[in-house]
Formats: structure tokens, C-alpha cells, sequence
């Protein structure tokens, strides 16, 4: 069965400090995965996707995240976090490409400390 | 300008009663969905319309019925609601099933 792993529940990093998001998945084809946000109260905002091709991915908000296929990761950094970032991350991947059924991790709470 | 809109933002009600909840975009997506997230955070889709045909129905108690009017709405009504049932539903649409989605605000559900 497909899944997604997000081993880190919560994570805290200083303002300006790097980042990183650890997302594991299990899926049999070649999944189309996401990375969304959101921000307290908010809905969800994709930060970016990877469908296929160069697996370094360029987001939103000076995000960038990495498909590693040996590894089944695809990790979220940034290299410098602003206190903005503080929020709920989301990892996802796409299970069935004909119904658009996205399947979720169970999320990463960041805390920016200034 | 809301790409994915909800109403109501909140809505408490008491346990048995029937509520409805309204979503509408105007990216003009041809596939809409509805997403349950509970008090965990843990997000689970329920429902998929594509040109207005359901395309995904997870395990989701027949109490819930989501109506289709349109390809810009996706509406979820919920019968005889239950304590379970409190958590943020979130309405989301894409281009496709292939393509990424687009989240709505959400809506709290709190039954009493």
C-alpha cells in the first residue's frame, strides 16, 4: 500500500539557520510528489512538485527538494529560514494518477526561534 | 481574488442535525476534492469529481454525499452528524487528476 513517512513530528531550527524535511514514501510506480504548507488557520499552499525529470526541484519561498528513487526521499531544505516559515509542512505523494488521489504524511511542525 | 473558496469558514452545530458545505473555484479545473483533516492533522481525501463524475469515493459514511452542480462546485452535505465527524474539511481542485492541487481555506466543523 502506498504511504508516506515524515519521521520528524516537530522540528525547531534559529532564524537564518539551514533546514531540512524528511519525507519517505512507498509507492510501486514512479510517484508524482509534493511538498504543501500550512500556515496556522490556514489551507494548504504546494510549496513544489515533482513529476519527473530533474530531481532537484525549485519551489516557492526559496524551497527546494531532492527525489532520491534509491532512497525513497524526498526532502525539503532551506538554506536560510526566515521566522516566517514557521507553519505545518506537508509531504505528499500522488498514489493514482487517473483519480488525483493524494496521499499525506502525517506533517512536520516547524518552530523558527529567533 | 480566492482561486478555491469555502463556506462557511466555521460551523458548530449540534450532534443529528444535517449541515452542508459549499466550495467553489474559479481556476476552471475540471477536478475538485474533498479532504478531511482531524484533530492530528492527518489529512485523508474523501471524495474526487472530475467533469462533474465521481472518480474517487474512500471508505466515507454514506452520511456524507458530496453534489456536483458543476465543474466550478463541489458541494459536501452531511446527514445526522456526529462527534466524529468535527475536524477541518478542505476543498481542493486541479487542472486534472495529474496535476497538483489547489487547497481551499477550509472549514472548521465542531458538532456539539
Amino acid at each position: 500500500a502506498q504511504s508516506v513517512t515524515q519521521p520528524d513530528i516537530h522540528i525547531t531550527v534559529s532564524e537564518g539557520a539551514s533546514l531540512e524535511l524528511r519525507c519517505n514514501y512507498s509507492y510501486g510506480a514512479t510517484p508524482y510528489l509534493f511538498w504543501y504548507v500550512q500556515s496556522p488557520g490556514q489551507g494548504l499552499q504546494l510549496l513544489l512538485k515533482y513529476f519527473s525529470g530533474d530531481t532537484l526541484v525549485q519551489g516557492i519561498k526559496g524551497f527546494e527538494a531532492e527525489f532520491k528513487r534509491s532512497q525513497s526521499s524526498f526532502n525539503l531544505r532551506k538554506p536560510s529560514v526566515h521566522w516566517s516559515d514557521a507553519a505545518e509542512y506537508f509531504c505528499a505523494v500522488g498514489a493514482q494518477s487517473n483519480t488525483g488521489k493524494l496521499i499525506f504524511g502525517q506533517g512536520t511542525t516547524l518552530q523558527v526561534k529567533p | 481574488d480566492t482561486a478555491v473558496s469555502q463556506t462557511p469558514k466555521y460551523l458548530v452545530t449540534q450532534m443529528g442535525n444535517d449541515k452542508s458545505i459549499k466550495c467553489e473555484q474559479n481556476l476552471g479545473h475540471d477536478t475538485m476534492y474533498w479532504y478531511k483533516q482531524d484533530s492530528k492533522k492527518f489529512l485523508k481525501i474523501m471524495f474526487s469529481y472530475n467533469n462533474k463524475e465521481l472518480i474517487i469515493n474512500e471508505t466515507v459514511p454514506n452520511r456524507f454525499s458530496p453534489k456536483s452542480p458543476d465543474k466550478a462546485h463541489l458541494n459536501l452535505h452531511i446527514n445526522s452528524l456526529e462527534l466524529g465527524d468535527s475536524a477541518v474539511y478542505f476543498c481542493a481542485s486541479s487542472q486534472d487528476p495529474t496535476n497538483e492541487q489547489y487547497f481551499g481555506p477550509g472549514t472548521r466543523l465542531t458538532v456539539t
